[in-house]
């Protein structure tokens, strides 16, 4: 079976750090995504990984520790327009595209 | 380029109604799934295809059926729409030459049955 955990909401103040933990407990692994949602609005890509390590990329870096089935996406000098869900997805296997998505962590960024 | 689009953007249905909605991507991409996202249980897995005639069952198929003619297109109909189907419906895309394998969504359809 599948299960991935994240907290289900947060909050920070704009131009802080904040950490968006995901744990994960899969049948097999072959990469883990991180999707933006605004209210309303569709998901969007963040970020991947497959090996252990951190993948910066601007304000938003992701780190994935396979052994011990955990990953967050760190958001820095946040923004008001970071107030969003927070989406974790698992892909199980090698050349399938199924994504298995946590149920997401909200985030409200407070002036 | 328009990329993904979905049709109709709402809905409102009554019960035991057959519904389609509609899902058209611009990229050929190979790779197409129907999500269903609810309160409490984030994006859930519907069917998903993997090229023209080809589907395959996700992890909440039952009610639902889909087909794949044509690569830019993926139907979902609902065949006998329940209340419990009331949902917003998200189809996304997915090229299996990119590395990421990273998917692209649609704007979704809310739908709502009566």
């Amino acid at each position: 079976g599948q299960n991935i955990d994240q907290p289900t909401e947060m909050t920070a103040t704009e131009g802080a750090i904040v950490q968006i933990n995901c744990t994960y407990q899969t049948s097999g692994f072959n990469g883990l995504f991180w999707y933006q949602q605004h209210a309303g609005e569709a998901p969007t890509f963040l970020s991947y990984n497959v090996l252990d390590g951190l993948e910066e990329k601007g304000r938003f870096s992701s780190f994935l520790s396979r052994s011990k089935g955990y990953s967050y996406l760190l958001l820095k000098e946040l923004q008001m327009k970071d107030s969003a869900s927070y989406l974790c997805a698992v892909r199980d296997r090698e050349g399938f595209q199924k994504l298995v998505f946590g149920t997401g962590t909200r985030l409200l960024v407070s002036p | 380029d328009a990329g993904i689009t979905q049709s109709p953007r709402y809905k409102i249905t009554e019960t035991g109604r057959q519904v389609t909605l509609m899902c058209h991507q611009t990229w050929s991409h190979s790779y197409m799934f129907w999500y269903r996202q609810d309160l409490g249980h984030g994006l859930r897995l519907i069917y998903y295809s993997a090229a023209a005639d080809i589907t395959d069952k996700g992890e909440v198929p039952d009610g639902y059926v889909v087909s794949r003619s044509k690569t830019e297109n993926f139907p979902l109909t609902l065949e006998s729409a329940t209340r419990s189907q009331t949902s917003v419906y998200f189809c996304a895309s997915s090229e299996s030459q990119d590395r990421t394998y990273e998917q692209y969504f649609g704007p979704g359809t809310r739908l709502t049955v009566t």
